[in-house]
């Protein structure tokens, strides 16, 4: 299968500070990328869809100031976490499509303290 | 709103045996199925996908498609104790997301 690849894998930020996630399509081009969240025993909720090129869909409830996607080339997207609060803290997971198969790259725990 | 159930478990099936996950989803429309696997801490992992009605096997796992019933199983044959984790299933949705159930925990024992 595919191999979608997330830096870093883990990360501890403090209250205020801006977290960069940057999640890479390693053996493929992906037009799009999608951004999810997955809190302690829940599943995994989309957060928005990253599109190469143009801006990203958000879902209802995720702020889009808050969280911002970029999607600057066909194996690259990033996610931003601004102004980061303890309730931020989550593991953040991309994946993209290849294959209309959906591949999900290692995940991003947030701890913001 | 897409919904997707599951049973949260935990399933605890004896070593060898044969464990059944079940999954129904809401929308009618929907036209492709997804069996993912998630060990604690770790992404989600694809096992299976699924599009037309009937059976599809990959090795020891096979999964069934009703859409009539709106209703995707997993079949784990001959369950060994590294099959023990979340077994989520998953609906295409409209922008080529997935939708999630909650998981179902499975367990098995030696």
């Amino acid at each position: 299968g595919a191999v979608v690849s997330q830096h870093p894998s883990w990360v501890i930020c403090k209250s205020g500070t801006s977290v960069k996630i940057e999640c890479r399509s390693l053996d493929f081009q992906a037009t799009t990328m999608f951004w999810y969240r997955q809190f302690p025993k829940q599943s995994l909720m989309l957060m928005a869809t990253s599109n190469e090129g143009s801006k990203a869909t958000y879902e209802q409830g995720v702020e889009k100031d808050k969280f911002l996607i970029n999607h600057a080339s066909l194996t690259l997207s990033t996610l931003t976490v601004t102004s980061a609060h303890p309730e931020d803290s989550s593991f953040y997971i991309c994946s993209a499509i290849e294959y209309y198969e959906q591949y999900f790259g290692p995940g991003t725990r947030l701890t913001v303290t | 709103q897409k919904e997707v159930e599951q049973n949260s478990g935990p399933l605890s099936v004896p070593e060898g045996a044969i464990a059944s996950l079940n999954c129904t989803y809401s929308d009618r429309g929907s036209q492709s199925f997804f069996w993912y696997r998630q060990y604690s801490g770790k992404s989600p992992e694809l096992i299976m996908s699924i599009y037309s009605n009937g059976d599809k096997e990959d090795g020891r796992f096979t999964a069934q498609l009703n859409k009539a019933s709106q209703y995707v199983s997993l079949l784990i044959r001959d369950s060994q104790p590294s099959d023990s984790a979340t077994y989520l299933c998953a609906v295409g949705g409209s922008q080529g997301n997935l939708i999630f159930g909650k998981g179902t925990k499975l367990s098995v024992k030696p």
